[in-house]
């Protein structure tokens, strides 16, 4: 079965510095999404991005964040200066792109990142 | 928008007993709902998902569910449960159809499983 794969699995930073989270969505999928988890809490929608632009995000979503598809397999989700609550597990997701189509979403594995 | 409400955060349960996980969701369209489990330290996975049809969705590790309108609920069963599904369970929504293709999730029900 097709998998969503999110590299890497953990990561580590110090505070203040630029982290780009990586996934690669299923490969006839067109939409994507960026969830997070903050440790014990619910899981929070971040970001959709369909046909190489935003098409909706969440507050937290803040200029400290950007996504990119930088080629034709790769959908990235970029922290510029990472702060502490940034700590979080962070999802990828894809689906199918016509409700038609529609069979769910797939999520990746997630990465888990620690801000220090 | 939609919203969705599990009324349970947390469920103890004996081995082999039966279960139910509730979930309400609030929308003005016509929606698809979804169960995920998230085991410990793991990602999110897909139980089952109810896109149109027959309101009873069965979906994997004996785990079932019923969709009903008229009282927007989503409730989550499973028969007997084992030491294995003991996780996170989260019910979650979208509407694509109608321009709000993003997942909204519950806050969560933790299912422990008593020996």
């Amino acid at each position: 079965e097709p998998e969503v794969t999110q590299t890497p699995s953990h990561q580590v930073t110090q505070m203040g510095q630029e982290v780009i989270l990586r996934c690669v969505p299923i490969s006839n999928h067109l939409y994507f999404y960026w969830y997070r988890q903050i440790l014990g809490q619910k899981v929070e929608f971040l970001v959709s991005f369909y046909n190489n632009e935003i098409s909706e995000k969440s507050e937290i979503f803040d200029d400290q964040f950007s996504v990119e598809r930088p080629d034709g397999s790769n959908f990235t989700l970029k922290i510029r200066s990472t702060k502490l609550e940034d700590s979080a597990m962070y999802f990828c997701a894809s689906r199918a792109k016509q409700p038609g189509q529609f069979r769910g979403y797939t999520f990746g594995s997630g990465t888990r990142l620690t801000v220090v | 928008a939609q919203s969705v409400t599990q009324l349970d955060s947390q469920v103890p349960v004996f081995e082999e007993a039966p279960v139910e996980l509730r979930c309400n969701y609030s929308s003005s369209v016509s929606v698809y709902l979804f169960w995920y489990v998230q085991y410990p330290n793991q990602g999110l996975q897909l139980l089952l998902k109810y896109l149109s049809g027959s309101t009873l969705v069965k979906g994997i590790n004996g785990f079932e569910a019923e969709f009903n309108k008229s009282q927007t609920s989503f409730h989550l069963r499973k028969p007997s449960v084992h030491i294995s599904d003991t996780a996170e369970y989260f019910c979650a929504v979208s509407a694509p159809w109608f321009g709000n293709e993003k997942l909204t999730f519950g806050t969560g029900t933790r299912l422990t499983i008593i020996p």
